[in-house]
């Protein structure tokens, strides 16, 4: 069975500057998406980042990118220039290939952005 | 882009009744359909999925028979809790899914019940 796990219940960072989020899983297969969600106060589930496990070249998305190294099975996410706005819970999820979609959650980071 | 609905968004029922929440995909077609439950400070947890015409497919220690899930549509599924209990009271949210890489998935706003 897979896991995902997030080793840091809680972060902060200060307003502008960069925050690496960890994230860890195991999984034997081959083929899987991880992705990296933000749930704000609203707790509306917004997608920030997908990485498919057969690329080689790590995904960004603005201000967003993560560091996939999958020998070692971490997907990090990385936010650079943090605002206000990116307070919030980061869950870390992985998706096996023809599993019908199921994803499979990590525990969350509560991110605070202090000004 | 595509987006997922819920409604309501805030539901307050008296302990025994039965609370139904609608997930509608607006602008795709969702061939599977995930319910999750998440309490304060947690992450979600998978309640069962469906697929469009099918019986839906229950999570360990979940009981079908409270938690009834509909998805008669692809872009239609609906959750029904029944004789609802305080217990109960959590946020539900819904995920609509097509295809399978990942690509096209939305989650709904989510749906806060409260049981007194």
């Amino acid at each position: 069975a897979q896991t995902v796990t997030q080793s840091q219940p809680e972060m902060s960072v200060q307003e502008a500057e960069t925050v690496t989020l960890s994230c860890t899983y195991d999984t034997s297969e081959n083929n899987y998406y991880l992705f990296w969600y933000k749930q704000p106060p609203s707790r509306q589930m917004i997608l920030v980042i997908r990485q498919e496990a057969y690329k080689q070249q790590n995904a960004t998305e603005n201000r967003f990118s993560v560091n996939f190294q999958k020998a070692a099975k971490s997907f990090s996410l990385k936010i650079s220039d943090s605002q206000l706005g990116d307070t919030a819970m980061y869950f870390c999820a992985f998706m096996k290939w023809g599993s019908q979609g199921n994803l499979i959650f990590g525990k969350g980071t509560k991110l605070s952005v202090k000004p | 882009g595509a987006v997922v609905s819920q409604h309501p968004s805030w539901v307050i029922c008296k302990s025994g009744t039965s609370v139904k929440i609608e997930c509608r995909s607006l602008d795709f077609q969702a061939t599977t359909m995930f319910w999750y439950r998440q309490f304060p400070k947690q992450s979600l947890m998978l309640m069962a999925t469906s697929n469009e015409g099918s019986k839906a497919t229950y999570e360990q220690g979940v009981e079908k028979d409270k938690f009834l899930i509909n998805h008669a549509s692809l872009t239609l599924s609906t959750l029904t809790v029944t004789s609802a209990h305080p217990e109960d009271s959590s946020f539900y949210i819904c995920r609509g899914l097509a295809g399978e890489t990942g690509e096209t998935q939305y989650f709904g706003p989510g749906t806060r019940l409260l049981v007194l």
